[in-house]
């Protein structure tokens, strides 16, 4: 069965520092998605991706974030210089488009920021 | 705004029981109810979900009711096994656009007893 990959699994960084969290959605889908969970809290919607552009963000993706499919099969999420209030899994997930509003989570990234 | 509450945030019901989860949500506009599953280390994964046109929906030992006058939707489990022990976190989407955003509540910690 398809699915949506993250790389890396783990990420430590340090405070200040720019870090990527790279996301393969699934072959055939079209629309894209982060989100991120503070440890112990719910998992909240940041950025949504659709024909290479942002489709909604919410208050959480300022402008130290950006998202970018540099070709074909990546999907990627950049923070320009991570704060300590940064660290949590980061979940990438994609959705086929037409009816079908079903979005496919992938394993996540953890970030660590020190 | 948009918003999800979820209860229990913890439940605990012995093996063969049945468990329940309800959430209301604040969003009129939403018309699509998901529910995840999300075990240790994993990103969440669809378990079943149901769409405002709908009022019930049952696969096997799960069923999920959706009120939309009281905007109210809950997520049954019928003869619960060990493997059903995870965090559930019921959703509410818009759904009119595939680019959507999913608005998640705060997770139940299913605990099944041997």
């Amino acid at each position: 069965e398809p699915e949506v990959t993250q790389t890396p699994s783990h990420q430590v960084t340090q405070m200040g520092q720019e870090v990527i969290l790279r996301c393969v959605p699934i072959s055939n889908h079209l629309y894209f998605y982060w989100y991120r969970q503070i440890l112990g809290q719910k998992v909240e919607f940041l950025v949504s991706f659709y024909n290479n552009e942002i489709s909604e963000k919410s208050e959480i993706f300022d402008d130290q974030f950006s998202v970018e499919r540099p070709d074909g099969s990546n999907f990627t999420l950049k923070i320009r210089s991570t704060k300590l209030e940064d660290s949590a899994m980061y979940f990438c997930a994609s959705s086929e488009g037409s009816l079908d509003y079903e979005q496919y989570f992938g394993p996540g990234t953890r970030l660590t920021v020190t | 705004g948009e918003n999800v509450e979820q209860h229990p945030s913890t439940l605990s019901v012995q093996e063969g029981d049945s468990a329940v989860i309800k959430c209301t949500y604040s969003d009129s506009a939403s018309n699509y109810f998901p529910w995840y599953k999300q075990e240790l280390g994993k990103g969440p994964q669809l378990i079943i979900d149901i769409r405002s046109n709908v009022g019930e929906k049952k696969d096997q030992r799960i069923a999920v009711t959706l009120n939309k006058t009281a905007k109210h939707f809950s997520l049954h489990i019928t003869e619960t096994q060990p493997e059903d022990s995870a965090v559930y976190f019921c959703a509410a989407s818009r759904g009119y656009s595939s680019a959507s955003k999913i608005i998640f509540g705060s997770g139940t910690r299913l605990s099944i007893r041997p």
